[in-house]
């Protein structure tokens, strides 16, 4: 049980379009999602926290308008990187957290975004 | 704010060898979760252990047990028996416990990448 599915896996695309990645909790109703990103050899770094239903509270410094994440559903939660550039190349995880488990983070096995 | 500091950034223990790994924080907080996760080379997050700051008792789980030092702000993580398998990225992270039904932020530490030698 507590499987979080994220997809893609892997991600190529040009400068200045957008890209759209999925975490989906398989088996249980994700109250809250966590959105983090993770560079070479670092930590990680939270991005957001999604609430289902509710606008994300962003982490300082994280732009909103170019990271906007959507939890419509307990089970679904995207991140969209919008007019991506080299920068914004990166490892990015989520995490999802089970309503009778709320102390437990569960993660999706990341996506790699690179941005040519 | 809350702080988690992971001192090694790098160890290295032989095949069946035990090693510990450390981790220190900073909170004023009394109730919270602490954290051992592990991320191997394919970079998937997996929970280790976990600690409930209310609880006295160390955590185990089969080769991995915590020693967790509450006055100290100690939370360190011995793996016994070590397997190849073993080999990765250590985070140590920190939970403040939220009351309402929600869940509360990870706050992660820089990590310690161990090697287990054959």
């Amino acid at each position: 049980g507590a499987v979080v599915s994220q997809h893609p896996s892997w991600v190529i695309c040009k400068s200045g379009t957008s890209v759209k990645i999925e975490c989906r909790s398989l088996d249980f109703q994700a109250t809250t999602m966590f959105w983090y990103r993770q560079f070479p050899k670092q930590s990680l770094m939270l991005m957001a926290t999604s609430n289902e239903g509710s606008k994300a509270t962003y982490e300082q410094g994280v732009e909103k308008d170019k990271f906007l994440i959507n939890h419509a559903s307990l089970t679904l939660s995207t991140l969209t990187v919008t007019s991506a550039h080299p920068e914004d190349s990166s490892f990015y995880i989520c995490s999802a957290a089970n309503r009778d488990q709320v102390n437990i983070q569960y993660f999706g096995a990341g996506t790699r975004l690179s941005v040519l | 704010a809350q702080t988690v500091t992971q001192s090694q950034p790098e160890m290295s223990v032989q095949e069946a060898e035990t090693v510990t790994l450390s981790c220190t924080y900073d909170t004023s907080e009394s109730n919270y979760y602490l954290f051992w996760y592990k991320q191997p080379p394919s970079r998937q997050m997996i929970l280790v252990i976990r600690q409930e700051a209310y609880k006295q008792q160390n955590a185990t789980e089969n080769r991995f047990s915590v020693n967790f030092q509450k006055a100290a702000k100690s939370f360190s993580l011995k793996i016994s028996d070590s397997q190849l398998g073993d080999t990765a990225m250590y985070f140590c992270a920190f939970m403040k416990l939220f009351y309402g039904g929600a869940t509360n932020k990870l706050i992660f530490g820089t990590g310690t990448l161990l090697a287990v030698q054959p």
